[in-house]
Parts: structure tokens; C-alpha cells; sequence
């Protein structure tokens, strides 16, 4: 079946240094890869996608390009702030079937000023 | 805000009781999809509906089922609850059937006593 594996957290950061949360996944196929992001008290809201082969997914100076060879999403971003405190899910979605998305774990990013 | 809401935001009940969560999807979206989330098990899918009919079952329990009215909002319906089912659970809704993000509402959290 598929999986998608994320390293596990918290991962703490002081503010402006460099982010990298790791994600690799088993899947058929060509699924479409994604990066969700959950704030304290509410539900996940996509932070970025991408669906094929070297795609790079951008938002809000987060970055994730997906890897086919190395069956990876990696999410990255140049200088984090405070206000990126907040749990990060990988996931992807199968290309056929039944199309239900497997999520990680999630990540629990933690920055301080 | 997602556009998908759920009621009600909190909700605590004995063992052996039996609750409804609602969800009402984003305008248009014909997809709802339930999960699961918890400190050990993370975010688990538990059902998908497409248009009124069932599409897909995850990791739902016998004594967990729900339905999607004509109008697209779907309850879910947790009975002989027992403490293990405290949680918190979340709707998702997506336009179509396919690889596709999914936006999710705030989430309900449930407390069984």
C-alpha cells in the first residue's frame, strides 16, 4: 500500500535560520504530492503541491520539488518566522483508484524569536 | 477560513452514548471525506462520499457510519462510544473525484467520560 514517511519532530528553530522538514513516500504510479499545514486549534490548509515529476511547489517562501528517483518531497524554506510555528503534513494522492490521500505523521515545527 | 464548516466545535459525552458530527462542504464540492485524528494514531481516514454515495471506507469502526444528503452535507454518526474515540475529527471536501487537495473544516473535538 502507499505510505508516506516524515521525520519526526518537534523541530526547533531560532528565527531566520534555514528549514528543512524531510518527506519520502511508496507509491505506484505517479501520485500527486502535497504539503498541508495545521495551526494550533484548527484543521489543515494546503500549503503547496505538486503532481509530476520535478515539479516545484511554492508558497509563502516554502518550497518542495518533487522527486521521483529518490521518492521524495522535502519541504524547504529560507528563513523561518514565528509565525511558521505550526504541525506540517506530507501526503499524496494516488493517480487512480479510489484517489484517498495518505498523510505522515506530521511534524511539529517550533520557532523561537 | 476553508469554506467547509462543522458542528458542533467541541462536544463531551459519556461512554456508551452516541453523537452526530456535521459537516458541510465548500459551495460546489461534491467530495466529503471523514478522518480521524489523534495523539497516537495521527490523521486516519475513516470515510469518503461522492455526490450521495459512499466511495470509499478507511479505518471506520462498525459502530462509526455516516451519509451525504442531497444537499451535500454529511454527518458522521459515532454510537457505544468509548474512551478511546475521543479525538478530534475533521470533514474535507474536494470539487471532484480525483488527485486533488482537499480543504478542511475546523474540526470537532470529541471528549468521551
Amino acid at each position: 500500500g502507499n505510505s508516506v514517511t516524515q521525520m519526526e519532530g518537534p523541530v526547533t528553530l531560532s528565527e531566520e535560520a534555514f528549514l528543512t522538514i524531510n518527506c519520502t513516500y511508496t507509491a505506484t504510479g505517479y501520485p500527486s504530492l502535497f504539503w498541508y499545514v495545521q495551526y494550533p486549534g484548527e484543521g489543515l490548509q494546503l500549503l503547496l503541491k505538486a503532481t509530476k515529476a520535478d515539479d516545484k511547489g511554492s508558497n509563502k517562501g516554502f518550497e518542495a520539488t518533487y522527486r521521483k528517483e529518490t521518492t521524495s518531497f522535502h519541504l524547504e524554506k529560507g528563513s523561518v518566522q514565528v509565525s511558521d510555528s505550526a504541525v506540517y503534513f506530507c501526503a499524496l494522492t494516488p493517480s487512480g483508484g479510489s484517489y484517498i490521500p495518505t498523510f505522515g505523521r506530521g511534524t511539529s515545527l517550533i520557532v523561537h524569536p | 477560513d476553508s469554506g467547509v464548516t462543522q458542528t458542533p466545535k467541541h462536544l463531551i459525552t459519556a461512554t456508551g452514548q452516541r453523537v452526530t458530527l456535521r459537516c458541510s462542504p465548500r459551495s460546489g464540492d461534491l467530495s466529503v471525506y471523514w478522518y480521524q485524528q489523534s495523539l497516537d494514531q495521527g490523521l486516519q481516514f475513516l470515510i469518503q462520499y461522492y455526490n450521495g454515495e459512499e466511495r470509499a471506507k478507511g479505518n471506520i469502526l462498525e459502530r462509526f457510519s455516516a451519509q451525504q444528503f442531497p444537499d451535500l452535507h454529511s454527518e458522521l454518526n459515532l454510537s457505544s462510544l468509548e474512551l478511546g474515540d475521543s479525538a478530534l475529527y475533521f470533514c474535507a471536501s474536494s470539487p471532484r473525484q480525483g488527485p486533488y487537495e482537499q480543504y478542511f473544516g475546523p474540526g470537532t473535538r470529541l471528549t468521551v467520560t
